[in-house]
């Protein structure tokens, strides 16, 4: 069964530091995708970034950066100077296959990151 | 609509009761899920939709719990003889085509309280 991990479970950072999440993963599949989701105060997950099990290339999108590491399952998010409106739970995500190319999420248990003033 | 749409937003029912949970999702998308989140744990998969059919209903807990998506757009998800234990938010999530590579979109949920 695949599995998502957070052992960080809340992170309390001052505003313009820099913060990293972590995530490790479980899946005996070969081909997965991995994904970060925000979940403001209103609830709804909002989408930030994705990766495919293909793909270790770690990259930067704006304030935003991942480090992908299939040798130790990990699949970390860093935000750069954080700021206030970045208070959030943040969940990690794997694509489970259901069938054909179908598939469904398994999350994480979330991380509640407050950034104060 | 630009997003996808879960009504009503909050629901307090009383224990045994029947309830319907509503679901919009954004046009055009074919895959619909439904997923559970308990207070202080991340969203758990219930059931499934490509298109009209329940492609996957494995986490569906038990069979009070029913849904349906009959002309492949808005899904009902139905729960019987509510529980306490059943309090939860639940989200509804549609994407494109359902594949690995395709962002799943949320709703924002509807909290229900079985009292």
């Amino acid at each position: 069964a695949q599995k998502v991990t957070q052992a960080q479970t809340e992170i309390s950072v001052v505003e313009k530091e820099d913060v990293t999440l972590d995530c490790v993963y479980e899946t005996r599949d070969t081909t997965y995708y991995l994904f970060w989701y925000k979940q403001p105060p209103s609830g709804e997950l909002v989408f930030l970034i994705r990766r495919n099990s293909f793909d270790e290339q770690n990259e930067i999108s704006g304030r935003y950066s991942w480090n992908f590491q299939k040798s130790t399952s990990s699949f970390n998010f860093t935000i750069t100077a954080s700021q206030v409106v970045d208070s959030a739970v943040y969940f990690c995500a794997l694509s489970e296959r259901l069938y054909g190319a179908n598939s469904k999420l398994t999350f994480g248990k979330g991380i509640t990151l407050s950034v104060r003033p | 609509g630009a997003g996808v749409s879960q009504t009503p937003s909050n629901k307090v029912t009383e224990k045994g009761k029947y309830v319907e949970l509503r679901c919009d999702p954004i046009s055009g998308h074919t895959a619909l899920y439904w997923y559970r989140q308990s207070l202080g744990q991340g969203p758990e998969f219930l059931i499934y939709f490509q298109g009209t059919g329940a492609a996957d209903d494995s986490g569906l807990p038990n069979d009070r719990f029913f849904a349906v998506r009959p002309e492949g757009s808005v899904s009902t998800l139905k729960i019987q003889r509510t529980e306490r234990g059943d309090s939860a938010v639940y989200l509804c999530a549609s994407s494109l085509t359902g594949t690995m590579n395709t962002e799943a979109f949320f709703g924002q949920g509807t909290r229900l309280t079985v009292v």
